[in-house]
């Protein structure tokens, strides 16, 4: 099965706030990402958390990491059409790879 | 402009055929990377390269053939062993191995068996 588990989709209303979660199960992990892709593209990185972090804040994105319930977050303040997306959240395995959830879709409406 | 160039961006294959994916980056990073994209589900390791020369295994190496044969290029031939071929394929590149290294990725090659 999978290491990290995400929901499939999300839809949300313009200007509002957009929260996507994830859980993972390597306790090890020491980074945790969010990556963004496109249709049709590849995945840009979006934002990044080192373990012994609770919180980061980016301009529009803030992301919280539960290390007790392996939980991570990701708010986007103010979604705008352009965030329509697909968000990959990603957990360090071992020295050589990532582990990717299966992405959630996050629809915008106007 | 520094990147991970992939080619071709679209590629349809009949059965039976072999196939190359060309992936080439001027970033200068030792370490490379091939995923394999389905939909609703995340992306797969196929193989991975640390260096020149050296390339291992991932999760889903059956049937599918790498070469690191310069440190820019690493090339992926999807052979008629892979049973289920159709897919998006991402190659990906860090500037050095292991945990904590941000991935670059390329736009990608979509492969279709006709």
């Amino acid at each position: 099965g999978e290491d990290v588990e995400q929901s499939l989709f999300l839809s949300v209303r313009e200007g509002d706030s957009s929260v996507i979660n994830c859980t993972y199960t390597d306790s090890s992990s020491t980074y945790l990402y969010w990556y963004k892709q496109e249709p049709g593209a590849g995945l840009q990185l979006l934002t990044y958390i080192f373990s012994n972090m609770d919180m980061k804040q980016d301009q529009r994105l803030t992301v919280l990491l539960n290390k007790k319930d392996k939980h991570l977050s990701l708010r986007i303040a103010d979604t705008q059409t352009g965030d329509s997306a697909i968000y990959f959240c990603a957990e360090s395995i071992d020295d050589y790879k990532l582990s990717f959830g299966a992405g959630t879709t996050v629809t915008v409406r106007a | 402009d520094g990147g991970i160039t992939q080619s071709p961006k679209y590629l349809f294959r009949k059965e039976g055929q072999n196939v190359t994916l060309s992936c080439e980056q001027n970033l200068n990073h030792d370490a490379m990377y091939w995923y394999r994209q389905d939909p609703g589900q995340g992306l797969r390791l196929i193989y991975y390269s640390q260096i020149v020369n050296d390339f291992q295994k991932g999760d889903i190496a059956e049937g599918y053939s790498v070469s690191r044969e310069k440190k820019e290029s690493f090339p992926l031939t999807v052979t008629s062993a892979q049973k289920n071929p159709t897919a998006f394929y991402l190659c990906a590149s860090s500037i050095m191995f292991g945990r904590g290294t941000e991935a670059f990725f390329g736009q990608g090659t979509r492969l279709t068996v006709v």
